[in-house]
């Protein structure tokens, strides 16, 4: 059974470009929540899909995006990069939207850094 | 707006030692409460589990306590070995979100051999 899956590992990005990571959840589950990073933090909620539809959102810019497909995979856009957007993006899964689920699976991240 | 507090925020210990580590959360409606191992670079493994209604669980060497009237827990590592060493995350999970988690900034733990 393959757990959370992330690609690209590391990307390099200079400021002003657009990048898009992409997360495959644990089989059998049906919501991705995205958590960025930065080096010694702890990671910061960005936003959950469910059902194709963002469904909660942290405190992030509209430079950050998402989506999610009908296979549950979902999708991390991040428009006009800044320095300060380097980081690690971690992925979670989840099952439902019930408060009684047990715990989110993250996968290995993706490794951003902008020059 | 809840905050998670994690402290030390780094601790280097000779192998064999029992050591705690402590997390404090502002609001104490939780829904429950998560510790995650990370080593460098890498995901989040997850530790332990605690329910709100729950006071402790346990796990090999590992056993973490809930106060949640108080806004504490604590994760204690009986033993300690150089395989530890890694960064330790504590997560909360309140009532008023999904299962979107809340997270410390980790204590960074070095077991020497």
């Amino acid at each position: 059974d393959a757990g959370v899956t992330q690609s690209p590992t590391h990307l390099i990005k200079t400021r002003g470009q657009q990048v898009t990571l992409r997360c495959s959840p644990k089989s059998g589950h049906d919501t991705v929540s995205w958590y960025q990073q930065a080096l010694g933090q702890g990671p910061q909620f960005i936003f959950q899909y469910y059902e194709e539809e963002e469904r909660q959102r942290g405190n992030f810019p509209d430079r950050f995006s998402g989506h999610q497909f009908p296979n549950y995979s979902s999708e991390l856009n991040v428009n006009a990069l800044l320095l300060g957007d380097s980081a690690l993006y971690l992925c979670a899964s989840s099952f439902g939207d019930r408060p009684f689920q047990e715990t989110q699976y993250f996968g290995p991240g993706t490794r951003l850094l902008v020059l | 707006k809840q905050e998670v507090t994690q402290i030390p925020a780094a601790l280097s210990v000779p192998e064999g030692e029992n050591l705690v580590l402590n997390c404090s959360f502002t609001d104490s409606a939780i829904y429950n409460l998560q510790w995650f191992r990370q080593d460098p670079g890498k995901g989040l493994t997850s530790l332990l589990l605690i329910q709100s209604s729950q006071r402790e669980q346990t796990s090999g060497r590992l056993n973490a306590s809930l106060d949640k009237s108080s806004g504490r827990s604590t994760l204690y590592i009986a033993a300690s070995q150089p395989g530890d060493s890694a960064t330790y995350l504590c997560a909360v999970r309140d009532w008023s979100g999904y299962s979107t988690l809340t997270f410390g900034k980790g204590t960074m733990l070095l077991v020497s051999p």
